[in-house]
This record gives structure tokens, C-alpha cells and sequence, in this order.
């Protein structure tokens, strides 16, 4: 049992190039999420999915896509990246009903854009 | 609208003495609380978490917390921290409603730096 995985774990993007953030989980999650983490800020929602074929937006959208084709895979697009998408990238994932449900963690991607 | 607020952003302890770190939150409705941990270089984990019961609950790693809803504060508490406990924690709300669209908001956290 992987838990939540993450690739890459470091990237360097140039201004205006795309990529794309690999995110899987094997625990047969429902709930799926991005979120982005800066110093003094926390963690802000970016995208999230409640099941395969079912994605929205969370507080952070602007400039990030997804889409949940399986249950175990939430790949996370940058579609032209700015310096202001430098940050640390965490993927997430629990059963149904996150409210009361705990979140799994991926260990997180490191992205620096110049 | 829910959110969180840790005030501390950075709180030095010796080891062995012991430590609280705020929390308070805001939602116009009933609420769950949690507060994970996030070692250096990690991904985040769950200390523990309040959803009914007793408002003392306990974590792992030694780790509690008290929800009190007069004042909207879940507070953790350790009665002894150990260098292990150096890490960064994060208090999270969710707020509880039925239309199908939890989020879970996320304070700002708090670095807890154990001095030996």
C-alpha cells in the first residue's frame, strides 16, 4: 500500500512552459485535491474531485487544470507557468465526506518557476 | 464562510517543558476540527481531530487538544516536547453541511522549534 504518490519531486520550469503534476493513490479514495503551500500562508485549495469525472474549482484556480479519468489518478496542469507559481504542491485524498474524514498527504512537489 | 486563525506563527520550547498552540475559528455553522503535523520535507499527517464527544481529544505522539465553543478555539497541548515534536502544525477546519461540497480551510501555521 503506496498511500498517496507524487512525481516529480523537484521541478524548474522557465516562464510561459507547461508540465504537468502526477498525482496516485491506491486506498480506493473518493475525494481527491491539490493544494499549494507558501510561507506564511498555509495550505489554499486549488482543485479538488469527489469521483471520477467530477472536478471544481477550489480557492486558487487561475492557471492550473485537472481532470479525474480514475478513481486513483489527479493529474494537476500548469498550462503556461509564471513566477508566481513557485511553491510547494501537496496532492490529497480521502473517502467521501471530507468533512469529517482524514486527508491523506502525497510528500509534495517542489516547483520553482524562473 | 469558515476559517482559520493561529496567531502564532513561530513558537520556541525547551525540550521537556511543555507547549500550547492556538487555535480559533470562525463558521456560521456546526463545525469538525483537526490539527495535522507536517515534519520537515513531509507531507502532512493527522494529529488528531474533533467531530462529537468529549471536547478533550487525544492524538498521537503524546498530542492533545480542547474544543471550546464559547470561545471557537481547539488549543494543542503537549505536557513534555521531545525534539521529535519540531515540525510545523496545522489547525483545519470543515464545516458541516449537507450539500455534498466539504472543503476542508487550513490555518497558517505554527512552527514549533524545540530547543534542547
Amino acid at each position: 500500500n503506496a498511500g498517496v504518490t507524487q512525481t516529480p519531486k523537484f521541478q524548474v520550469l522557465k516562464t510561459g512552459q507547461s508540465m504537468t503534476l502526477q498525482c496516485a493513490q491506491d486506498m480506493n479514495h473518493e475525494y481527491m485535491s491539490w493544494y499549494r503551500q507558501d510561507p506564511g500562508m498555509g495550505l489554499r485549495l486549488i482543485h479538488y474531485s469527489v469521483g471520477a469525472g467530477i472536478t471544481d474549482q477550489g480557492e486558487v484556480p487561475n492557471g492550473y487544470n485537472v481532470s479525474r479519468s480514475t478513481t486513483e489518478d489527479f493529474p494537476l496542469r500548469l498550462l503556461s507557468a509564471a513566477p508566481s507559481q513557485t511553491s510547494v504542491y501537496f496532492c490529497a485524498s480521502s473517502y467521501a465526506d471530507l468533512s469529517y474524514n482524514e486527508q491523506f498527504f502525497g510528500p509534495g512537489t517542489r516547483l520553482t518557476v524562473l | 464562510a469558515q476559517s482559520v486563525t493561529q496567531l502564532d506563527s513561530q513558537v520556541p520550547v525547551f525540550e521537556e517543558a511543555p507547549v500550547e498552540l492556538r487555535c480559533n475559528y470562525s463558521s456560521s455553522v456546526s463545525v469538525y476540527l483537526f490539527w495535522y503535523v507536517q515534519y520537515p520535507n513531509q507531507g502532512l499527517q493527522l494529529l488528531l481531530k474533533y467531530l462529537s464527544g468529549s471536547t478533550l481529544v487525544k492524538g498521537i505522539n503524546g498530542f492533545e487538544a480542547e474544543f471550546n465553543k464559547s470561545q471557537t478555539s481547539f488549543h494543542l497541548r503537549k505536557p513534555s516536547v521531545h525534539i521529535s515534536d519540531t515540525a510545523e502544525y496545522f489547525c483545519a477546519v470543515s464545516s458541516i453541511s449537507n450539500f455534498g461540497n466539504e472543503k476542508l480551510t487550513f490555518g497558517t501555521g505554527t512552527r514549533l522549534t524545540i530547543i534542547p
